[in-house]
């Protein structure tokens, strides 16, 4: 079945570090693409998204581009803040159905 | 404009013990969705209810049940409670075949 594959946390990093969480995927036919995002308490926020090959979902300096031929999707930021450590989960939507399947999510720490 | 709410926010039973959970969706959406997150986990998927019916169902057993009343709000009742079923309960709502699908803030089940 589909499946989403994210790399482990958590990742540390200093305040205005690259960022790169990896995620590929595995579905059948063409699915569509999302980060959602969750901080300490809460439920989960939609961060960007990409519903076909090549594109490039774009939000708040993160992004990550639709990438067919790796089954990948992976987001970057170019400064991260420390308001950005949360976890970040990478999930799809594929077929005939619009049901969410995540990764296991990455949480994110940065540090002043 | 108000997002998704759920009610409670945070429940304690003890095995074997039903519990209803209730989510109100975003306004203008007619499609809710319940997952589950265990701690440390992405959510997964447990049914989605559209026109007050079950149109999907993940991988959960009959224990795990649901209902869609002609406001769209949702209710999720869960019967003969089980330790492994201490999680935090995500609704999502959407409209109709469309994404992306919007979280609330959960509630979190605990079972003792």
């Amino acid at each position: 079945g589909d499946s989403v594959t994210q790399m482990e946390g958590p990742v540390t990093l200093s305040e205005e570090a690259f960022l790169t969480i990896n995620c590929t995927y595995t579905a059948t036919g063409y699915p569509s693409l999302f980060w959602y995002v969750q901080y300490p308490g809460e439920g989960l926020q939609l961060l960007l998204k990409a519903t076909k090959a090549d594109d490039k979902g774009s939000n708040k300096g993160f992004e990550a581009t639709y990438r067919k031929e790796t089954t990948s999707f992976h987001l970057e930021k170019g400064s991260v803040q420390v308001s950005d450590s949360a976890v970040y989960f990478c999930a799809l939507t594929g077929g005939n159905t619009d049901k969410l399947i995540f990764g296991t999510g990455t949480r994110l720490q940065v540090f002043p | 404009d108000a997002g998704v709410t759920q009610s409670p926010t945070h429940l304690i039973k003890t095995r074997g013990q039903q519990v209803t959970l209730r989510c109100s969706p975003k306004s203008g959406h007619d499609t809710v969705s319940w997952y589950q997150q265990a701690l440390g986990q992405g959510p997964q998927f447990i049914f989605q209810y559209y026109e007050e019916e079950e149109r999907q169902r993940g991988n959960f057993p009959d224990r795990f049940s649901g209902h869609q009343f002609p406001n769209y709000s949702s209710e999720l009742n869960v019967n003969a409670l089980l330790l492994g079923d201490s999680a935090l309960y995500l609704c999502a709502s959407s409209l109709r075949g469309d994404q992306p699908q919007h979280f609330g803030d959960g509630t979190r089940l605990s079972i003792l």
